[in-house]
């Protein structure tokens, strides 16, 4: 079966780093999607990754490993304004769209 | 600013009741989609929509029903609503962008509650 796994939760300090894991297993595979989430508003695109590395935007950086099943998403700098689920999607080889559950992250002063 | 708007926010309703949800969006886009959102699980595919008219059902279309008459707006129904449909429902559209990978734009959402 279709499967992504991402942590439940995860707690940061305000101006440190944290990196968001996510493993999926998928029929075939066409790229893996990052999105934000703050609670009770839509969710907005963060990255997209189809192709092995590690794809930086800003205070933002997204890496994938193909052969692994494995990505992570690496916050910088944190702002308490950056508390908010992350969703972790992969795209199958229907370009069908498989969610993870989401990490919940906490950022605390 | 582009959007993608769901009429109603929060709705309450009773066991058999037929619901209405409401999705437009502003961007031309041709594909529109209905997902549910239930704590500690992924977002589920309700039913998309490649063009007007069109409908394509997604992982958990029981009890569920689209329509799609214009380009802008895709609507969800619930023919008669029950308490497992309790949930945050969202709407996203998405036009394809690098190779088929669609970048999706989400409404925000609309909480039913089913008494």
């Amino acid at each position: 079966g279709q499967n992504i796994d991402q942590p439940t939760e995860m707690t940061a300090t305000e101006g440190a780093i944290v990196q968001i894991n996510c493993t999926y297993q998928t029929s075939g595979f066409n790229g893996l999607f990052w999105y934000q989430q703050h609670a009770g508003e839509a969710p907005t695109f963060l990255s997209y990754n189809v192709l092995d590395g590690l794809e930086e935007k800003g205070r933002f950086s997204s890496f994938l490993s193909r052969s692994k099943g494995y990505s992570y998403l690496l916050l910088k700098e944190l702002q308490m304004k950056d508390s908010a689920s992350y969703l972790c999607a992969a795209l199958d080889s229907n370009y069908q769209l498989i969610w993870g559950a989401g990490t919940k992250l906490i950022i605390k002063p | 600013d582009v959007k993608v708007t769901q009429s109603s926010r929060y709705l309450v309703k009773r066991t058999g009741e037929k619901v209405f949800l409401e999705c437009v969006q502003d961007m031309d886009h041709e594909n529109m989609f209905w997902y549910r959102q239930d704590p500690g699980l992924g977002l589920r595919l309700i039913y998309f929509s490649y063009d007007v008219k069109m409908k394509e059902k997604g992982d958990i279309p029981e009890g569920y029903s689209v329509s799609r008459e214009k380009k802008e707006r895709f609507s969800l129904i619930l023919e008669s609503a029950s308490t497992n449909q309790t949930s945050m429902y969202l709407c996203a559209s998405s036009s394809k962008d690098r190779a088929g990978a669609n970048v999706l734009t989400f409404g925000a959402g609309s909480r039913l509650t089913v008494l």
